[in-house]
């Protein structure tokens, strides 16, 4: 079974930083596209970024206008984890982040989803 | 890419159909998939390629459409399904959802 777990999120202050991370377990994780999205409270859904999976272009990164610059994906394939590197983190930031799973190694749709972690970015 | 729905909001009662668009602002072809959120948890994927219902995803669901035109059509609506529907394309970077549509109980 597919399972996602975030972590890392917490209450910081504006301009500070902050890493998430996405345990996976029940895939072979390097085969897959990997995409953080985030939803601010009582808001939609907005891509945040994404990461290509074995095959193609491997590694190959995509971020929202939003966050590039301040965000970095990243991914461990031994580790089985997927990262979130936010910097300079601002008001607007505040939002749960989820991770989920694209079913091949190009990013798509997203046939698994994590829990989400709440980060909070509040002076 | 801009993404739209319609109606923002629905009511309706168990047993109804229910019928909810979703509008891209560029032709997409079939780059587009459905999405159920219920407060407080993860979407949860119910259609992808416009009209490939996910595995396990009750036949009730259904999607149809292409290019820039799409529908998601609940044929009965069963108490499981109130929930907030969003769409997603993924045809190009940056990918962009929809508002959502919420389906509450009339």
């Amino acid at each position: 079974e597919v399972q996602l777990v975030e972590s890392g999120g917490g209450l910081v202050q504006p301009r500070t930083s902050l890493r998430l991370s996405c345990a996976t377990y029940g895939f072979n994780f390097d085969d897959y596209a990997m995409t953080w999205v985030r939803q601010a409270p009582g808001k939609g859904l907005e891509w945040v970024s994404s990461i290509s999976g074995n095959g193609g272009n491997s590694g190959s990164t995509h971020y929202a206008d939003s966050v590039k610059g301040r965000f970095t994906i990243s991914r461990d394939d031994v580790k089985k984890k997927l990262f979130l590197q936010m910097n300079r983190l601002r008001a607007e930031d505040t939002a749960v982040y989820f991770c989920a799973k694209s079913p091949g190694y190009s990013s798509t749709y997203f046939d698994s989803w994590g829990q989400g972690t709440l980060v909070t970015v509040s002076s | 890419i801009q993404m739209t729905q319609s109606p923002s909001s629905v009511s309706a009662s168990v047993g109804d159909k229910v019928t909810i668009t979703c509008r891209a602002s560029q032709d997409i072809t079939s780059s587009l998939a459905w999405f159920q959120q219920k407060p407080g948890k993860a979407p949860k994927s119910l259609i992808f390629a416009a009209s490939s219902l996910e595995t396990g995803v009750p036949s009730r669901f259904s999607g149809s459409g292409s290019g820039t035109d799409f529908t998601l059509t609940i044929s009965s609506l069963q108490p499981e399904d109130f929930a907030t529907f969003f769409c997603q394309q993924y045809d190009s970077f940056p990918f962009t959802f929809g508002p959502g549509t919420r389906v509450d109980m009339k």
